[in-house]
């Protein structure tokens, strides 16, 4: 089975930049991906890491390390908007089998 | 393109009776999933079907069914429902090839309360 553990909560303020760690224990592993849910909406997608490395999509960044089973999302200049959670989710097929992370409510202070 | 739809958005059912809802893909998407999302389990994935076949399934009970059709609209149905399927069934497509195979796409959701 599937497992991830990210942290449940984390506030910075606008302008910082905040990380948000997942960890996985997976019998099989097919790329670590981050969605973000607004409250009341579902959840979007932000990346994708299959591969060891960096990923970078404008303000947003999602790491990869396999050997350590981890990864993480990087969000820059922080905006008010920011504010929801953010899911990490890994397959451990070549199907569209999503197991998620508790998520992580960030909330952004003024 | 239009995105994934669902419905209805809203049901509130009594315990013990069944429901069906809907999910109509991204146009070309084949494979459409489910999950159900609530405050203590967070998102858990149910199904996933691909050219009318279940192609994944989830730890959930066999009251909880689906289907897809030739055209891909997926539906999924919960018989002799429980207090505990109060959630919110999300649905998601993906199409399977090209640079944004890895990426699901989600509907709105419909938010079922059982009374």
């Amino acid at each position: 089975g599937q497992s991830l553990e990210q942290p449940s909560e984390v506030t910075a303020v606008e302008g910082a930049i905040v990380q948000i760690n997942c960890t996985y224990q997976t019998s099989g592993f097919y790329g670590l991906s981050w969605y973000q849910q607004h409250d009341g909406g579902a959840p979007t997608f932000l990346s994708y890491n299959a591969l060891d490395g960096l990923e970078e999509t404008g303000r947003f960044s999602s790491f990869l390390s396999r050997s350590d089973s981890y990864g993480y999302l990087l969000l820059q200049e922080l905006q008010m908007k920011d504010s929801a959670s953010y899911f990490c989710a890994t397959r451990e097929n070549a199907g569209n089998m999503l197991t998620f992370g508790g998520g992580t409510r960030l909330m952004v202070k003024p | 393109k239009a995105g994934v739809t669902q419905t209805p958005r809203y049901l509130i059912k009594t315990r013990g009776q069944q429901v069906t809802l809907s999910c109509s893909p991204i146009s070309g998407h084949r494979s459409v999933s489910w999950y159900q999302q609530t405050p203590g389990q967070g998102l858990q994935f149910l199904f996933e079907y691909f050219s009318e076949t279940q192609r994944n399934k989830g730890n959930f009970p066999g009251r909880f069914s689906g289907r897809q059709f030739s055209n891909s609209r997926s539906e999924m149905n919960v018989s002799t429902l429980e207090l505990g399927d109060s959630a919110l069934y999300l649905c998601a497509s993906s199409s399977v090839s090209g640079r944004t195979a890895d990426t699901q796409y989600f509907g709105p959701g419909t938010r079922l309360t059982v009374l």
